[in-house]
């Protein structure tokens, strides 16, 4: 079955603690993205990445890195520095619109989500 | 400037009524506009694209009005199973990702 998987379901860290949550997806899509949705609250961008070996940050990366060193594969991490981690983390994937010949955007596939819980 | 506004709700509806959601967008150049579903502490899940003057699916219809920089989501015949939050998302010019407001959330009661 194609699409898009993040493991763990629940993770539990002490404060302090760097933790890497997976992303994976077999949808053959370019582009891949990590967002944080806070209890009550929308969808909050924290990195995303258009391609190999490149990203670029989104609208909360203080606290975060990420990586993109296979296609499929787009691991967040959640460092020390992030003051308040407890939160959903949910990943996406899409087609860009200038690979898929269309002009417009192209719509977000979601992986399952993480919760991340910090003790 | 990347901004999508909505009613953030909650619409409190009986089983069968028809209810409408808004939503207002920034750029007038933006060309996708998408309605996304969200089930209680579930992810995101896209529920239906609006690529011209809008489209129907069964009981949901969603309209785009360009002029005004607003689309909406309609739905007919409430059902129980219809209670979740509504993302409205936009595609802003340039290779960026999607914009998403911070959705409506609907409850039908029995």
């Amino acid at each position: 079955d194609g699409g898009i998987t993040q493991s763990p379901k629940y993770l539990f860290r002490k404060e302090g603690q760097n933790v890497t949550l997976s992303c994976e997806q077999n949808l053959n899509h370019d582009a891949m993205y990590w967002y944080r949705q806070d209890p009550g609250q929308g969808l909050r961008l924290i990195y995303y990445s258009q391609i190999v070996n490149d990203f670029q940050k989104g609208d909360i990366a203080e606290g975060y890195s990420v990586s993109r060193e296979k296609k499929e594969s787009f691991p967040l991490t959640v460092t020390s520095a992030q003051k308040n981690p407890t939160a959903f983390y949910l990943c996406a994937s899409s087609i860009l619109a200038w690979t898929s010949g269309r002009a417009r955007g192209n719509e977000q596939f979601f992986g399952p989500g993480t919760r991340l819980t910090v003790l | 400037r990347k901004e999508v506004e909505q009613d953030p709700g909650p619409f409190n509806v009986p089983e069968g009524a028809t209810v409408a959601f808004n939503c207002t967008y920034s750029n007038s150049a933006s060309q996708s506009f998408f309605w996304y579903r969200q089930d209680c502490r579930k992810e995101p899940k896209l529920l239906m694209s609006v690529y011209s003057s809008g489209n129907e699916d069964g009981r949901f219809t969603a309209q785009l009005n360009r002029a005004s920089q607003y689309i909406s989501l309609l739905i007919r015949d409430s059902k129980l199973s219809d209670s979740a939050t509504y993302l409205c998302v936009v595609n802003f010019p340039g290779n960026t990702p999607l914009v998403f407001g911070k959705g409506t959330r609907l409850s039908v009661i029995a």
